[in-house]
């Protein structure tokens, strides 16, 4: 299958610093990439999806000021998680593909201080 | 939010033994099921992409059904292997082509 990269695996930031998670497809193109989180015990929920050349669309509770989605490229997602609080800790995971098939990156840990 | 439910949550069994977890989900505006397997620190990886009622999947010891009218669809291991150890994860499609997740079945099997 399908490689997708993540970067980095695991970060520990101070609160009110921004964190940038990069989302690589490695082998194909995506037009289209989703960001998930995971919170302890809990399901992977979509934040959002983005589209390579436009704006991201976001799942309702999602603030899009605050997760900031470039998609510059059709193989590179970022996601930026703005003025981090302890609240925002959480598995970030991405995944590039279509209806027929979605691929996913090895997620990345945040940890707020 | 339509939700997915995973049961059991965890599981248990002895190497050689068959198993099976269930996936229940709204049938409603349903587009396709999804089965990922997903190892500690790896990505998750896709078994089976289902879309017609009826429909059963296999790859190798590892099968899967689905069930759109009543809204689920079971994965079934055939004597499990120490290596099947992994969190099985099952997602909804729909029309909108997002994947709504469960919390997954965690699969632990003991040689």
């Amino acid at each position: 299958g399908a490689v997708v990269s993540q970067h980095p695996s695991r970060v520990i930031c101070k609160s009110g610093t921004s964190v940038k998670i990069e989302c690589r497809s490695l082998d194909f193109q995506a037009t289209t990439m989703f960001w998930y989180r995971q919170f302890p015990k809990q399901s992977l929920m979509l934040m959002a999806t983005s589209n390579e050349g436009s704006k991201a669309t976001y799942e309702q509770g999602v603030e899009k000021d605050k997760f900031l989605i470039n998609h510059a490229s059709l193989t590179l997602s970022t996601l930026t998680v703005t003025s981090a609080h302890p609240e925002d800790s959480s598995f970030y995971i991405c995944s590039a593909g279509d209806h027929n098939e979605q691929f996913f990156g090895p997620g990345t840990r945040l940890t707020v201080l | 939010i339509l939700n997915v439910e995973q049961s059991p949550q965890s599981l248990h069994v002895q190497e050689g033994d068959s198993t099976n977890f269930t996936c229940s989900f709204p049938s409603s505006n349903f587009y396709a099921l999804h089965w990922y397997r997903w190892e500690t620190a790896k990505s998750p990886e896709a078994l089976f992409v289902m879309t017609l009622n009826g429909d059963e999947k296999k790859k190798g010891r590892i099968s899967a059904t689905l069930n759109t009218k009543e809204g689920y669809s079971y994965l079934y291991i055939k004597g499990s292997q120490p290596e099947d150890s992994a969190t099985y994860l099952c997602a909804r499609m729909d029309s909108s082509y997002k994947l709504i997740f469960g919390s997954g079945t965690r699969l632990l099997v003991r040689p």
